[in-house]
Formats: structure tokens, sequence, C-alpha cells
């Protein structure tokens, strides 16, 4: 079946930028998502990006994608403590409505 | 506009119980997903219904059960419970034909 793999933890520095990385396994993929959950709540959406499309930027949010090497990373420039929170890749394939989810980077943000 | 919202945030069961969870979704959305989260095995799908339908089912025993109303809230039940179905349970809605799912904050059910 579809699989979505992240690294399990990332750490850096206040200030620095964060890069996020996943892979996934599905060439079917046609809608690539980056969600964000803090201790206690729910998923956020941070963004999403289509399989036809390279790149998207969001303030401080880059998303790049590599359909060929089924690759997608997530860039938070300017990386603050508030940013702390387990960081859920996912994709979708364009006939179904369901997204398979990765297991989930925990960003530590540290002074 | 108020976001997709699921009670109670918050449950204690004991084993054997039945307990029943509830998600209001976004005003609009016909689509409501549920998925447990748990340490161990991360986020899985447990079933995803439309327009008071089920549309997609995970792999999850028949005592999880759900059902959406003609207002698209949803909710699940889950019968005889065990330890293991401890976890965080996570609504989340989708407009018509977008992309996009939005999520609650989610039910913390604690089977003791």
């Amino acid at each position: 079946g579809e699989d979505v793999e992240q690294s399990l933890f990332l750490s850096v520095r206040e200030g620095d930028s964060s890069v996020i990385n996943c892979t996934y396994t599905d060439s079917s993929s046609t809608y690539l998502y980056w969600y964000k959950q803090e201790p206690g709540a729910g998923l956020q959406l941070l963004t999403y990006i289509f399989s036809n499309m390279d790149m998207k930027q969001d303030q401080r949010l880059t998303v790049l994608l590599n359909k060929k090497d089924k690759h997608l990373s997530l860039r938070i420039a300017d990386t603050q403590t508030g940013d702390s929170a387990i960081y859920f890749c996912a994709e979708r394939s364009g006939g179904s409505y369901i997204p398979t989810f990765g297991r989930g980077t925990s960003l530590i943000v540290h002074p | 506009k108020a976001g997709v919202t699921q009670t109670p945030r918050y449950l204690i069961k004991t084993r054997g119980q039945q307990v029943t969870l509830s998600c209001s979704p976004i005003s609009g959305h016909r689509s409501v997903s549920w998925y447990q989260q748990t340490p161990g095995q991360g986020l899985q799908f447990l079933f995803e219904y439309f327009s008071e339908t089920q549309r997609n089912k995970g792999n999850f025993p028949g005592r999880f059960s759900g059902r959406q109303f003609s207002n698209s809230r949803s909710e699940m039940n889950v019968s005889t419970l065990e330890l293991g179905d401890s976890a965080l349970y996570l609504c989340a809605s989708s407009p018509p034909g977008a992309a996009e799912a939005f999520f609650g904050q989610g039910t913390r059910l604690t089977v003791v």
C-alpha cells in the first residue's frame, strides 16, 4: 500500500531555518500536505501543493516537491520557539478522498 | 467561521463500556472523516462520511462505527471498549470538491 516516511526528530536553533523532509511511494499522488500539531491539539493545515507544482511559498514556509524522487520538504525560515510541534506530511491521490499520513517529525527549537 | 468542533474533549471510560464521540464540521462541509491517533500507530483512518453515507472505511473492527446526520454532524461509537482503544480521536471536515481537510481539536479517550 501507499507509504509516507518522515524522520522522527529535528532539532534546530532559534533563528535558523528548519527543513523537514518526507518521501512517499504513491506515484499517483495528486495533493501533498503539511500539517502541524501542537501538544494536546488537533492537526492544523499549514499548506498543500498540487503534484504539478515544484514549489510553493507562504510567508516563512516554503514547500519543495521533487515528483521524480517522490520527495517533499517543508522549509521554515527564521524558526521560532512557537514552531516547536509535530509536523505531518500527507499525500492523497486524485481518486481518493483519504490522505495517507506520515508518522510525524517532532521539531524542537532551542534558544 | 467556526472550526471543526469535537465533543467531549476528554473522556475516561472503563473496559467493556461503550462511548459516543461527536463532531460538528465547518458550516458547508459535507465530508467528515475520523482518525485514531496513538503514539504507537500514528494516525490511522477510521471512516469517512459524505451526505449521510459512509464512503470509505479503514481497517478497524466492527466495534467501531459511525454515522452522519442530515446537518453533516457526525458521531462515532466504540462498543466493548478495550485498553488499546485509548487514543486521541480526530475528526476532519472538507468542503465539496476541495483538497483541504480541516481538523478538530480531538477527543482524548482513556480506557481504564
